[in-house]
């Protein structure tokens, strides 16, 4: 079965310091990869996404960057964090029709 | 671009009785896919139900039904005899059929209802 892991869970960092949150997928091949950003009391907004190895798109401009160096595995980073750059962030993967969820990593920058 | 919106912040309901949260979205696409999804306070999103918009008939889970009118976007999500554990966000989302809309077949996300179940 699919499944998808995320971690850290949680993770508190200086204003200024850098970020990597890593996500893998096990039990499927060639996903579409996603990295959502969620701001306290709002919905979910997409911020990279990603169709294959080495290819990255970016929705919103922002502090932050998205590799893929592996088929299943998708990297959220940054060099420099600010305070802008506390919330939620999900990573998903999607087949035809329907998107598997991570459990989250809530990012708190102080 | 698509937008989604859900015009209730907040929803409240009696434990066994039936709530109704209502979704609009704005799209120039006439084939596409509609989303609810659940989050609870533990922040896992869950998939609720999923339409077509191709097909006419409403989805059904169990005690979750969508209203689907295409003409009118609009989706609205019904919860039958609400129990505790539905107590949560609801987020409604869309996704255009072809590689479209979010990019690379992205879901596009309402704010979210918070759905309190009253004891």
């Amino acid at each position: 079965s699919q499944t998808i892991h995320q971690w850290p869970a949680t993770l508190v960092q200086p204003v200024g310091s850098p970020l990597s949150l890593e996500c893998t997928v096990e039990g499927t091949s060639n996903p579409n990869l996603y990295w959502y950003r969620q701001a306290a009391g709002r919905g979910l907004q997409l911020l990279f996404y990603s169709v294959g190895i080495g290819q990255i798109s970016s929705e919103v401009p922002q502090n932050l960057s998205a590799s893929r160096p592996q088929d299943r595995q998708f990297i959220l980073s940054s060099k420099k964090l600010l305070l802008s750059d506390s919330g939620f962030y999900l990573c998903a993967w999607s087949v035809w029709g329907g998107y598997t969820f991570g459990s989250g990593t809530r990012l708190t920058v102080v | 671009a698509q937008t989604v919106t859900q015009s209730q912040p907040e929803m409240s309901v009696q434990e066994a009785e039936t709530v109704t949260l209502s979704c609009t979205y704005d799209t120039s696409e006439s084939d596409y896919y509609l989303f609810w999804y659940k989050q609870p306070p533990s922040r896992q999103m869950i998939l609720v139900i999923r339409q077509e918009a191709y097909k006419q008939q409403n989805a059904t889970e169990n005690r979750f039904s969508v209203n689907f009118q295409k003409a009118a976007k609009s989706f609205s999500l019904k919860i039958s005899d609400s129990q505790l554990g539905d107590a949560a966000m609801y987020f409604c989302a869309y996704r255009g059929r072809m590689y479209s809309g979010g990019g690379a077949d992205g879901l596009t996300f309402g704010k979210g209802t918070h759905l309190i179940i009253q004891p």
